[in-house]
């Protein structure tokens, strides 16, 4: 089935560590999105990607780092500069060329600094 | 550049009764619309979406939504909620030229037996 992979589920991070959540689509789109979910601020965007090799910061992006070597992975790295961390994350991809198409969420990693 | 306001971030109604969260939006293009909802821990799944022609979009669960230029709306409604309505909903739009989608904050339903 296609669809969008997030993993892991649940991620524990301690103070002052990098932490990795990974992104994978098998849904051949070119572009690759990652929000951050906090209770009643909706979805923020931190990087958007919409070919391979190239990403964009998004409205919150301090903190973070992504990259794009595949089309089909866009892993979200949380650096020990974010500051408040614990969130909800969704990763998202979209076919690119047609804005009325809909983007497909993964069900998300909730990480939580301990 | 386009943005959506959904107002009410928490709506009770008793079951069997009508479902109705209000988005509206703003763009200086014609927009396409999509509401979502997400279940408590997991990821958005695709509701309803308005790109052209009829205004009264029907999506999955008994959904529907109208949209309304002259009032930039586009509210979801059910007309009678179940249980299994309890969820977070969010209305969305992507703007000219661009992939992304702008979500408005979410509103969480509640539905009260």
């Amino acid at each position: 089935d296609g669809g969008i992979t997030q993993s892991p589920k649940y991620l524990f991070r301690k103070e002052g560590q990098n932490v990795t959540l990974s992104c994978e689509q098998n849904l051949n789109h070119d572009a690759m999105y990652w929000y951050r979910q906090d209770p009643g601020q909706g979805l923020r965007l931190i990087y958007y990607s919409q070919i391979v090799n190239d990403f964009q910061k998004g409205d919150i992006a301090e903190g973070y780092s992504v990259s794009r070597e595949k089309k089909e992975s866009f892993p979200l790295t949380v650096t020990s500069a974010q500051k408040n961390p614990t969130a909800f994350y969704l990763c998202a991809s979209h076919p690119g060329a047609e804005r009325y198409t809909e983007a497909f969420f993964g069900q998300g990693t909730r990480l939580t600094v301990v | 550049a386009q943005s959506v306001t959904q107002l009410g971030s928490h709506v009770s109604v008793s079951e069997g009764a009508l479902v109705l969260l209000r988005c509206n939006y703003s763009s200086s293009v014609p927009p396409y619309l999509f509401w979502y909802v997400q279940y408590p821990n997991q990821g958005l799944q695709l509701l309803l979406k308005y790109t052209t022609g009829a205004t009264l979009v029907k999506g999955i669960n008994g959904f529907e939504a109208e949209f309304k230029k002259s009032e930039t709306s586009f509210h979801l409604t059910k007309p009678s909620a179940h249980m299994s309505d309890a969820a977070e909903y969010f209305c969305a739009t992507s703007g000219a030229g661009s992939y992304q989608l702008t979500f408005g904050k979410g509103t969480k339903l509640s539905v009260i037996p």
